[in-house]
């Protein structure tokens, strides 16, 4: 099984509002990362989390604020956003550095976020 | 530093053609490189890797994909395409110095025609 699951799958929010976007898996990864899609490009990193620990903040605005409760779910939480951060957003979960060159990201179907 | 190249940004083709979907990729050591195909309104789905052994990789829904280091290319291949594979297509590289770094291509929109 290689399932990575999103919630919710659209959201629609205001520029004050405060939501928060899930992703969750139960292949035992140690790795999870957040990436920012917008139409027609291809993803780009945002965060990366390994052993429940950020490791890599691609300079992202503080109004993306991530959180990893445990091994198994990643949040995105959002507060003050803009129109222009309106995109698909993917979350991704991989076996981390244990797997050494064999490591492999797999996707969830991701969110559509738009922000009015 | 690592990074691919697709080459085409668009590619059509008619149902039961064969396709190939090019990828450059420029490093100077080892890489571990990967093809993901993403449907409209869905994430992304790995089709297949190369991570080191066999040069000709095969992956989900009949597509394959050839590792050559001297031309430093990962083109992606179907002998024959079907309306269903009509979709982005996307190359990637695995970072060396840090394996959570992953460099994505552009992209490649494969257009199937009946």
């Amino acid at each position: 099984d290689t399932e990575v699951t999103q919630t919710p799958k659209h959201l629609v929010m205001g520029m004050t509002n405060k939501k928060s976007l899930k992703c969750e898996q139960h292949m035992g990864h140690r790795a999870m990362y957040w990436y920012k899609q917008k139409a027609k490009k291809p993803p780009e990193l945002m965060f990366v989390y390994s052993y429940e620990k950020l490791s890599i903040n691609e300079s992202v605005p503080s109004r993306f604020s991530p959180e990893c409760p445990n091994s198994s779910l990643l949040n995105l939480h959002l507060h003050a956003l803009q129109p222009e951060d309106s995109a698909l957003y993917l979350c991704a979960s991989s076996q981390g550095r244990l797997a050494g060159g064999t490591d492999t990201q797999y996707f969830g179907p991701g969110t559509r976020l738009t922000v009015l | 530093a690592q990074s691919v190249t697709q080459l085409d940004s668009q590619v059509p083709v008619f149902e039961e053609a064969p396709v190939e979907l090019r990828c450059n990729y420029s490093s100077s050591v080892s890489v571990y490189l990967f093809w993901y195909v993403q449907y409209p309104n869905q994430g992304l789905q790995l089709l297949l890797k190369y991570l080191s052994g066999s040069t000709l990789v095969k992956g989900i829904n009949g597509f394959e994909a050839e590792f050559n280091k001297s031309q430093t290319s990962f083109h992606l291949r179907k002998p024959s395409v079907h309306i269903s594979d009509t979709a982005e297509y996307f190359c990637a590289v695995r970072g060396i110095y840090n394996f959570n770094k992953f460099y994505f291509g552009s992209g490649t929109k494969l257009n199937v025609k009946p």
